[in-house]
C-alpha cells in the first residue's frame, strides 16, 4: 500500500453530468498528479498540482480541472462528461524532495459514463 | 505516432523462462526512463529506472539504447508472480519539474506453471 487514497472507488455517471474525484496524498507528499487510464491503455497525464497551483498539464480540454488544498489533498473535476471519459482515474503523490518521477499511485477511481 | 510504443502482447511463457520486452520512444530529447509494473485492476508501481549503462535488480535487467531510441526489460527465471502488465515510462525533455510521465500502452506477461 502506498498510502495514497482515492474516493470513490467506482462511479457511474450520465453523459453531460459533472463529476468530482478525490485524492489524499501520502503523508508528507506535497505534489499530486492525475492520470486517466482507458481500458487496455497506459495512463495519460492530465495535470499536476504543487503548492495548490497547477504545475504542468497534458492534452486534456479545459473541462478537466483540479484543485489542491492546504493539506495537499486534491480533487479532479470533469464537466460535461462524454462517453470517452469512461476510464480509471489515478492520482499519484510525490515527496517534497527527490525526483519528480518518484510517484506513488493510489488505487484509482473507475468512472463509467453512460 | 505515439510518443512511447510497446507491443501489448500478451506474452505467454512457462515458469523459468527468460522473456524480454522492448519499448520505443519518439522524442530523442527524452530525459529519463523507467519500467512500471501494473497488476490486474491495481495501480502502477515503479519497478526500476533505466540507465544507458544498463542496470540489474535481481532477475530483472533494464537497458537503454539512446541511438536507437529503445528501452528493454529482461526477466530471467520467470515466476508466476511476475504475471502483470509492464509499462514503459519516459519523461519528456523539459518535463522533469512537472512530474509528467509518458506511459506506453503496456505489455502483458502471463507466466504459466
Amino acid at each position: 500500500e502506498t498510502g495514497v487514497t482515492q474516493s470513490p472507488t467506482h462511479l457511474i455517471k450520465t453523459r453531460g453530468q459533472q463529476v468530482t474525484l478525490r485524492c489524499s496524498s501520502q503523508s508528507g507528499h506535497n505534489t499530486v498528479s492525475w492520470y486517466q487510464q482507458a481500458l487496455g491503455q497506459g495512463p495519460q497525464f492530465i495535470f499536476q498540482y504543487y503548492r495548490e497551483e497547477e504545475n504542468g498539464r497534458g492534452n486534456f480540454p479545459p473541462r478537466f480541472s483540479g484543485l489542491q488544498f492546504p493539506n495537499y489533498s486534491s480533487e479532479l473535476n470533469v464537466n460535461a462528461l462524454e462517453l470517452d471519459d469512461s476510464a480509471l482515474y489515478l492520482c499519484a503523490s510525490s515527496p517534497p524532495t527527490g525526483p519528480s518521477y518518484e510517484q506513488y499511485f493510489g488505487p484509482g477511481t473507475r468512472l463509467t459514463v453512460t | 505516432r505515439k510518443e512511447v510504443e510497446q507491443d501489448p502482447g500478451p506474452f505467454n511463457v512457462p515458469e523459468g523462462a527468460t522473456v524480454a520486452f522492448n519499448c520505443t520512444y519518439s522524442n530523442s530529447a527524452s530525459q529519463s526512463f523507467f519500467w512500471y509494473r501494473q497488476d490486474c485492476r491495481k495501480e502502477p508501481k515503479l519497478l526500476m529506472s533505466v540507465y544507458s549503462s544498463g542496470n540489474e535488480d535481481g532477475r530483472f535487467t533494464a537497458q537503454l539504447n539512446r541511438a536507437s531510441q529503445y528501452i528493454s526489460l529482461l526477466i530471467r527465471d520467470s515466476k508466476l508472480s511476475d504475471s502483470a502488465t509492464y509499462l514503459c515510462v519516459v519523461i519528456p525533455y523539459g518535463s522533469s519539474n512537472t512530474g509528467k510521465l509518458i506511459f506506453g500502452q503496456g505489455t502483458t506477461l502471463q507466466v504459466k506453471p
